[in-house]
């Protein structure tokens, strides 16, 4: 498509189930990234994709967060027993992931979780 | 690990007014710098960048930003601001030959009428 598609867009879940978010990047982007932004907070650096390995996943806060990327397309966010803290929208942004564009990110809408 | 700092969290302002936001990241070696935006119902959208040469980068909409490696700072500026930049904005960096990209903490712009 022409830009990164998330989806859902919106999720509302019951403490402890799992939850499992998809990011479509814009093709031939071989980079990807997932970033978390709690209300009133900056975005939170989870993890990022150079084609179908994950370099740095330094940010999951937690064993319950994990994530894969097939090909150079399609990513998913899982979050098992999922906490209300896990609240947040859940950005993924993908990049050309090219030498003198590194860090130039087009971000989908986002997937909002709410967890009751 | 390399962490950016934006000063204003708030920032409200007449139209025609000047504005700048500061921007301080922690990081040793060359970095990429980046501001970007996000407008009202919208998703975040690059607004400029810098990657080396010229200190000083144009962006969008009459944007501007200077880099001063002596400082660790990224100033995002415009000399005359307008209803339609109220936005939220927010500095980013990447350290150079890495893909990891940090952002601030956002500063959200209202521009009054």
């Amino acid at each position: 498509g022409a830009g990164v598609s998330q989806s859902p867009s919106n999720k509302v879940t019951e403490k402890g189930k799992d939850v499992e978010l998809r990011c479509d990047p814009i093709s031939g982007h071989t980079a990807l990234y997932w970033y978390r932004q709690r209300l009133g907070q900056g975005l939170e650096f989870l993890i990022y994709f150079q084609g179908n390995s994950a370099p740095d996943k330094s940010g999951l806060p937690s064993d319950r967060f994990s994530a894969e990327r097939t090909g150079e397309s399609v990513s998913t966010l899982t979050i098992q027993r999922t906490q209300q803290e896990d609240s947040a929208v859940y950005l993924c942004a993908s990049s050309p992931g090219e030498a003198g564009r590194t860090g130039e990110l087009f971000f989908g809408e986002g997937s909002r979780l709410t967890v009751l | 690990a390399q962490s950016v700092s934006q000063h204003n969290h708030h920032v409200i302002l007449s139209e025609a007014a000047s504005l700048e936001l500061g921007c301080n990241y922690s990081y040793g070696g060359t970095v990429n710098l980046f501001w970007y935006v996000q407008y009202p119902g919208q998703h975040l959208q690059l607004l400029l960048k810098y990657f080396s040469g010229d200190p000083l980068v144009k962006g969008i909409k009459g944007f501007e930003a200077e880099f001063i490696k002596s400082k660790f700072s990224f100033n995002l500026r415009k000399p005359s601001v307008q209803w339609s930049d109220t936005a939220e904005y927010f500095c980013a960096v990447n350290p150079g030959g890495y893909q990891k990209v940090t952002f601030g903490i956002g500063t959200k712009l209202q521009v009054i009428p």
